[in-house]
């Protein structure tokens, strides 16, 4: 198993582009999250999803849409991208079943806005 | 609110030195509480999770951490650090009844160790 992979592993943009961050996992797990990780600050939720087709808000939604099209994918899109999203993004993905609150997570993904 | 506090921002030592790294939460209900580490260049992975029962758990890489309910808190230890345990620490808990959604993380420790 690959576990959880991010796409793409490094990214600079341009004030007002757009991109998608892409995130999947083939643990066979219900649910996905992103984070981002601003130093000083920990990690901080910004959508997650309990099952394929369903997502939610987290601590910090703002400026970012998600989708989940498939069980395996999750992937984060800004779509007016700001300064103040400069930071690394990482997907976690956690098995199913009670008990089960280990989260998996992913490389990251270094985003710089410019 | 939930909210996780790690006061200890970077910590130095030597090698062979005791860790221990704070951590608080503020939630008076049953928690999950746990510890992840993030090894330089790399991702976060769990250490350790207390859930219930013997509040002393063990983790990987000899790490261990005591869960106090009166204090709200689970401190993070080691009684001899390596220079490979350089990396930095997240404390993070969960109340047991809400959604896995509601994981908060602790701003995190930088763990410097000086070979």
């Amino acid at each position: 198993n690959a576990g959880v992979t991010q796409t793409p592993k490094f990214q600079v943009l341009k004030t007002g582009q757009s991109m998608t961050l892409q995130c999947a996992q083939d643990m066979n797990h219900n649910s996905m999250y992103w984070y981002r990780q601003d130093p000083g600050m920990g990690l901080r939720l910004i959508y997650y999803s309990a099952s394929e087709g369903t997502t939610d808000k987290g601590e910090v939604p703002n400026g970012y849409n998600v989708s989940r099209l498939n069980k395996r994918e999750f992937s984060l899109r800004l779509e007016s991208a700001a300064p103040s999203q400069t930071s690394v993004y990482f997907c976690a993905s956690r098995p199913p079943g009670a008990g089960a609150d280990t989260q998996y997570f992913g490389p990251g993904t270094r985003l710089t806005v410019l | 609110a939930q909210s996780v506090s790690q006061h200890n921002h970077h910590v130095i030592l030597s090698e062979a030195a005791s860790l221990e790294l704070g951590c608080n939460y503020s939630y008076g209900g049953t928690v999950n509480l746990f510890w992840y580490v993030q090894y330089p260049g790399q991702h976060l992975q769990l250490l350790l999770k207390y859930f219930s029962g013997d509040p002393l758990v063990k983790g990987i890489k000899g790490f261990e951490a005591e869960f106090i309910k009166s204090k709200f808190s689970f401190n993070l230890r080691k009684p001899s650090v390596q220079w490979s345990d350089t990396a930095e620490y997240f404390c993070a808990v969960r109340s047991r009844y809400s959604s896995a959604s509601k994981i908060i993380f602790g701003s995190g420790t930088r763990l410097s160790i000086r070979p």
